[in-house]
């Protein structure tokens, strides 16, 4: 079975509009981290926020927020006022505390309209 | 946060001979530093993971006497692709962790660029 499952292949969005990005995961390990990584056409991995299976309250970074479900196991990322500098590839992946390895999705390709 | 660095950042070879590729981690030691290798509009692939000082551990699939892995300190893991061929031209990109930083758990990888490897 698939660690990380990214839905959403591409999705556009309007400059300024909210975006959600969808993310399911499976594990059996009560402790995990989940994160979210930008990758611009250059190919550079941008680390954009970070979730832990026992933080009470979804994380935040900037224009950035998780929406962390932990009992349907999904951690979206919602990127809020989208700019046009947003358009890349997002990755969400996740790691076990029992192990080294991350796991990562296939990739959202965002394209924000202006 | 951590700064990883790779070089090169682009090569082109000829069919049939090696390249090395360095990931240096500049502001930290990194005990574990992981390789990937990502194909157009796909999502990474591990191919192995370097501890320093021991050999590498690689995926199932990876051919470990292609792709030489040598992580001899604390800063410095390379990759090798040896007799390379067309089909090997990818985009290869290392990370690292930084275990001295708090929980293990919490600590994110520090991604380097990335190489793009064309083979002719």
């Amino acid at each position: 079975a698939q660690k990380i499952t990214q839905t959403q292949p591409g999705m556009f969005v309007q400059e300024k509009e909210a975006v959600t990005l969808d993310c399911t995961y499976d594990t059996s390990d009560p402790s995990y981290g989940l994160f979210w990584y930008k990758q611009p056409s250059s190919g550079e991995m941008i680390f954009l926020i970070y979730q832990g299976s026992y933080d009470q309250q979804n994380a935040t970074e900037g224009r950035y927020s998780l929406n962390f479900q932990k009992a349907r196991k999904s951690a979206n990322l919602v990127i809020s006022a989208s700019q046009l500098g947003d358009s890349a590839m997002y990755f969400c992946a996740m790691r076990e505390d029992t192990g080294n390895q991350f796991y990562f999705g296939t990739g959202t390709s965002l394209t924000v309209i202006p | 946060g951590a700064v990883v660095s790779q070089h090169p950042s682009w090569v082109i070879c000829k069919s049939g001979t090696s390249v090395k590729i360095e990931c240096r981690s500049l502001d930290f030691q990194a005990t574990t530093m992981f390789w990937y290798r990502q194909f157009p509009k796909q999502s990474l692939m591990l191919m192995a993971t370097s501890n320093e000082g021991s050999k590498a551990t690689y995926e199932q699939g990876v051919e470990k006497d292609k792709f030489l892995i040598n992580h001899a300190s604390l800063t410095l893991s390379t990759l090798t692709v040896t007799s390379a061929h067309p089909e090997d031209s990818s985009f290869y990109i290392c990370s690292a962790r930084d275990l001295e930083e708090g929980l293990a758990i919490y600590n994110e990888q520090f991604f380097g660029p990335g190489t793009r490897l064309t083979v002719l």
